[in-house]
Formats: structure tokens, sequence, C-alpha cells
């Protein structure tokens, strides 16, 4: 089955810097690719994701890049804000029914 | 329109025990799944189920089920409760083969 590894475990950012997290996954047939933020107590919640077709995806401060051919995606967050302090979780799944998720990502944005 | 809704939010079980949780999705949402969030081991599948039917199925022992109802309202049960079953179990349902998912608050699950 599909195995996503996720890196790194923890991050440190100062605010208004970028953070970068990155993910690989082993299943070539793999075409979605969504991430997710859980905030201490809460739901993951769906803050974007990436289709196979797609190499890049934009939403205001956060983005996410694709390459298929080495097989990993990355998450990208411009000028970092406290409140984006939260455990960040990719996942990929093939045709949407089943997915595999990261071991996740704690951001910590210091202000 | 409501999220998905689980039930109960907080459980405590003892060992031996057996416990049903439920998950009501989003309206019109027909595909639904489990997950068990540890910190240890993240988030781990469970099953899938779409149509009343289970289409997907984790690396979890038989001790672990589930089934969805007509309305699409699902159910899992939990038979013969182990302390290494506590844990958060979120549930999320999805539109279609072609979205992604939206998660449940979760139930805290204590097996003491």
């Amino acid at each position: 089955g599909e195995n996503v590894e996720q890196h790194p475990s923890t991050l440190s950012v100062q605010e208004g810097d970028s953070a970068v997290i990155k993910c690989t996954y082993s299943d070539s047939a793999s075409n979605y690719f969504p991430w997710y933020k859980q905030e201490l107590g809460k739901r993951p919640q769906l803050i974007i994701d990436i289709r196979s077709n797609v190499g890049e995806k934009k939403d205001q401060r956060i983005a996410v890049t694709l390459n298929k051919t080495a097989k990993h995606f990355s998450l990208h967050i411009t000028e970092t804000q406290p409140e984006d302090s939260a455990v960040y979780f990719c996942a990929a799944s093939r045709n949407f029914n089943k997915f595999y998720f990261g071991s996740g990502t704690k951001l910590n944005v210091k202000p | 329109k409501a999220g998905v809704t689980q039930t109960p939010r907080y459980l405590i079980k003892t060992r031996g025990q057996q416990v049903t949780l439920s998950c009501s999705p989003i309206s019109g949402h027909r595909s639904v799944s489990w997950y068990q969030q540890t910190p240890g081991q993240g988030l781990q599948f469970l099953f899938e189920y779409f149509s009343e039917t289970q289409r997907n199925k984790g690396n979890f022992p038989g001790r672990f089920s589930g089934r969805q109802f007509s309305n699409s309202r699902s159910e899992m049960n939990v038979s013969t409760l182990e302390l290494g079953d506590s844990a958060l179990y979120l549930c999320a349902s999805s539109l279609s083969d072609a979205y992604g998912y939206t998660f449940g608050s979760g139930t805290r699950l204590t097996v003491v």
C-alpha cells in the first residue's frame, strides 16, 4: 500500500518568515494530495489540496507544489502568523476513497 | 449546513467492554471514513463506507467493525477494549470520489 513520509516533525519559525513542509509518497498511482491543519483540541481542517494533473496551487499565503516524477509534494506558508501555529498533515490518495496520512508537522510561529 | 457530527465527544470505558461510536455525515455525503488518531501513530485509516457497503479497510484487528445506514450515518464498534485502544476516533465524510474529506470533531475514547 501507500507510504507517506513527512518532514520535519517540528518546525519553529519567526513571525513573518516562510515555512516549508515536505512529504514523499510511494504509490505512483496516487492522484490527490490534500493538506490538513489541526489546531490543539480541534478537528483536522482541509487548507489546500492538489491533484496530480497540476504542478502548483496557491491560495493567498499558502501554496502546494507537486513533483510527480520524484513523488514528493510540499506545503509553503509565507508571511507566517502566530495563528498558523498548529499540526499540519499531508495525505495521499488514489481516487479519493482511501487516504494515507503523513505523521504530522508541529509548526510553531514565534511572535 | 451542519458539519460532520460525532457522538459522544468523550467516553471512558473499562478493558474488556465494547463501545459504539456514531457519525452523522454532512447532508448529501455518501462516503464515510473512520480514522484512529494517537500521538505516536498519527492518523491511521480504519475503514470507509459508501452506500452502506464497506469499500476499504485498514490494518486493524477484527475487534474494530463498522456499518453504514441508508441515511449515510455510520457507526463504529470496538469489542473487547484494550488499553491501547485509547485514542481520538475521527470520522470524515466526502461528497463523492472527487472531493476531499471533512472531518468531525472526534470522539475521545479512554480505556482504563
